[in-house]
């Protein structure tokens, strides 16, 4: 059974600052990896979708990497703004084309 | 493009009762994807269609809850004799042919049951 982890649970950061957000899963047979946004209370934002056989993706400030042999991505933000504040879920694609998801790292950026 | 869209949005409801939701995806997609999440945790799986064929379903999914999808279209899940431990938000997503490992989720519909 799948398994997704993101450390840490929660980051708080100066705005201006990069941060990295870590993202490993246990069965590395995965399909595509995705990562997303969630504000409180609302649904999810697709930010960046890694398929299997990428090794990184990028769209702005975001750039997310992916390491299928260790079980590992990351999600790199740069120069970070006080929007950049919500919870950041990854998700790794399995088997039945089904979504696990981590439990998520809750960021905020302060002014 | 219209995306993906669930109704109600907010739904308050007594322990015991039954409620519906809708999911639309979008147009022409194939699969349609139903999750559940609960507050702290991320989403977890609950079942999948191709089509009109439910073809998953995880054993989140208990004798109360039931998932159809007339004619391939527009998707409802039903919870029957609601408890507190149903209070969640229930995502839906889709994805389009060919392509099953890119889901579209939709806003959600925040349960709460008191």
């Amino acid at each position: 059974k799948q398994e997704v982890t993101q450390i840490p649970a929660a980051l708080s950061v100066p705005e201006g600052e990069n941060l990295v957000l870590n993202c490993s899963f246990t069965d590395s047979a995965i399909y595509n990896l995705q990562w997303f946004r969630q504000d409180p209370g609302k649904g999810l934002t697709s930010l960046l979708l890694i398929q299997s056989s990428q090794r990184e993706q990028t769209s702005g400030r975001l750039n997310a990497s992916l390491d299928k042999s260790s079980g590992r991505s990351t999600l790199y933000i740069a120069a970070s703004q006080p929007g950049d504040s919500a919870t950041y879920l990854c998700a790794a694609y399995s088997g039945y084309s089904t979504l696990t998801f981590g439990k998520g790292t809750m960021l905020l950026v302060s002014p | 493009d219209t995306g993906v869209s669930q109704d109600p949005r907010h739904k308050i409801t007594k322990r015991g009762q039954n409620v519906t939701f809708r999911c639309d995806p979008i147009s022409e997609h194939n699969r349609l994807y139903w999750y559940r999440q609960t507050l702290g945790q991320g989403p977890e799986f609950l079942t999948y269609f191709q089509n009109e064929a439910q073809l998953e379903k995880s054993r989140l999914l208990s004798d109360r809850f039931s998932a159809e999808r007339p004619k391939g279209s527009f998707s409802t899940l039903e919870i029957q004799r609601t408890e507190q431990g149903d209070s969640a938000m229930y995502l839906c997503a889709s994805s389009p042919p060919g392509q099953p490992y890119e889901q579209y989720f939709g806003p959600g519909t925040r349960l709460t049951v008191t």
